[in-house]
């Protein structure tokens, strides 16, 4: 059973899209990662969300965990080639990082 | 300053061998983490270590996996014997504080695993 349901699994867009990703859980998060993964590479931390209904942006991205800490959003406005890799939410549970599947977003010229 | 370290970046072997991943985590990191990433499971916590001691392996598949962290500077994960489901990248990471509550783990590039 995954306890994070990342949505939609695969993204393919033009440049200058905008899109949202989510990150869905019936558990509660003390807090909430997303990291961005590019091919041949570890993950790379972009951003820790801690209380509910928190909002932080990141340039062009934009983070909100859930008020009830169950789930989480990554939306991108004006999306870039640059922006192409795999973003993977974790949330931390016990003192562990629970990893979603992960998005795949591919952004075209 | 240097990243977590991970050798070999790539491994082929056949069923049956002994295999050796280590880890050089962040200098002053307290916790260590391994996960092992595939397509079909994602990202997997299969261990981590808080002050070079473990503190949770239940992530581990089974006992043919062991990890050890001999001192803070250092970590090994060995497949013994390995089988041709272990092929994977693996991965380690490492956290700045005292618990594994830390909300920042910094990872290595990851050791291409095949066993054929």
């Amino acid at each position: 059973t995954q306890l994070l349901e990342q949505s939609p699994q695969f993204l393919s867009i033009q440049e200058g899209e905008n899109l949202t990703v989510y990150c869905n859980s019936s558990s509660v998060f003390s807090s909430l990662q997303w990291y961005r993964q590019e091919p041949g590479e570890g993950p790379v931390l972009l951003v820790t969300v801690v209380t509910g209904g928190e909002v932080k942006k990141l340039k062009r991205l934009t983070f909100q965990f859930g008020d009830a800490r169950k789930d989480s959003s990554l939306h991108i406005t004006a999306a870039q080639p640059g922006d192409t890799g795999l973003y993977l939410c974790a949330g931390n549970q016990g003192g562990k990082l629970i990893f979603g599947q992960g998005t795949e977003l591919s952004v075209k010229p | 300053d240097a990243g977590v370290i991970q050798s070999p970046r790539h491994e082929v072997t056949e069923m049956g061998q002994e295999v050796t991943l280590r880890c050089k985590p962040i200098s002053g990191h307290n916790s260590l983490f391994w996960y092992r990433q595939t397509m079909m499971r994602g990202l997997e916590l299969l261990i981590y270590f808080n002050n070079n001691v473990p503190i949770d392996d239940s992530g581990m598949p089974e006992d043919r996996f062991s990890a050890k962290m001999p001192n803070a500077s250092f970590s090994t994960l060995k497949i013994q014997p390995s089988e041709p489901r272990d092929s994977a990248v693996y991965f380690c990471a490492s956290s700045p504080r005292d618990r594994a509550t830390s909300y920042e783990q910094y990872f290595g590039p990851g050791t291409r695993l095949t066993v054929t």
